[in-house]
């Protein structure tokens, strides 16, 4: 299991960019993906996230300017942000979520892409 | 909101110590908390889920306790590649997810 992070880079404020994660050793439609992003010198937010089904869910400090989505036959999960603001600033990873019961953990995480939202 | 106190923040051990990390949410989990280590730049690692399974790979020194609102991480006997910062998680309270604020974990 490999996933790879592309996109980040450095955006004006206001603006948009798109991150990729390409997945292999599993299907990203068959699992449940999510961002989670790291502020520098900061902890680990959960940003993102859809589910097998499609379902998707946001933090609200995201909900209305980012996109989670998929592309099956790419086999890549993607994060549209839109109206980024200096607070975005943060390393984003994709990880994979094994589920289990009613919860479910982290067990695939890629290695991060870093975005910085500066004029 | 669910909040999530991890304690301490903070902390100073040698090679050899065994050491506790606790992890406290301010409602019911159950069991679904996780653990995780991230070293500096890189990528956090599964350590241990559902409070207290270890992760395939991971050293059984490793090892984690709790159910409700109270979890702790215990690390037998410190060994020099396990300086890093250490974060708990849920995923019992909806939206899918919580962290805990991280524990630094240094050489003394």
């Amino acid at each position: 299991v490999q996933l790879m992070e592309t996109g980040g880079g450095l955006v004006h404020p206001g603006g948009s960019l798109t991150l990729s994660c390409a997945a292999s050793g599993f299907s990203v439609s068959a699992d449940y993906m999510s961002w989670v992003r790291q502020a520098p010198g900061k902890g680990l937010e959960g940003v993102s996230f859809i589910y097998h089904d499609g379902t998707t869910y946001y933090a609200d400090s995201v909900k209305g300017r980012f996109t989670i989505s998929r592309d099956n036959s790419k086999n890549t999960l993607y994060l549209q942000m839109h109206s980024l603001r200096a607070d975005d600033t943060a390393v984003y990873y994709c990880a994979r979520a094994e589920v289990i019961g009613a919860g479910h953990f982290f067990d695939y995480w890629g290695q991060g892409t870093l975005v910085t939202v500066s004029s | 909101d669910i909040q999530m106190t991890q304690s301490p923040s903070s902390l100073s051990a040698s090679v050899g110590d065994r050491v506790t990390i606790t992890c406290r949410t301010s409602q019911n989990v159950r069991t679904y908390l996780n653990w995780y280590q991230q070293k500096p730049g890189k990528a956090p690692t599964l350590l241990i889920y559902d409070a207290s399974t270890l992760q395939s790979g991971i050293p059984s020194r490793f090892s984690g306790s709790g159910s409700g609102t109270d979890f702790t991480l215990t690390i037998s006997s410190l060994q020099p590649e396990d300086f890093a910062t250490y974060y708990c998680q849920q995923s019992y309270i909806k939206p899918p997810c919580t962290f805990g604020q991280g524990t630094y974990l240094e050489i003394k």
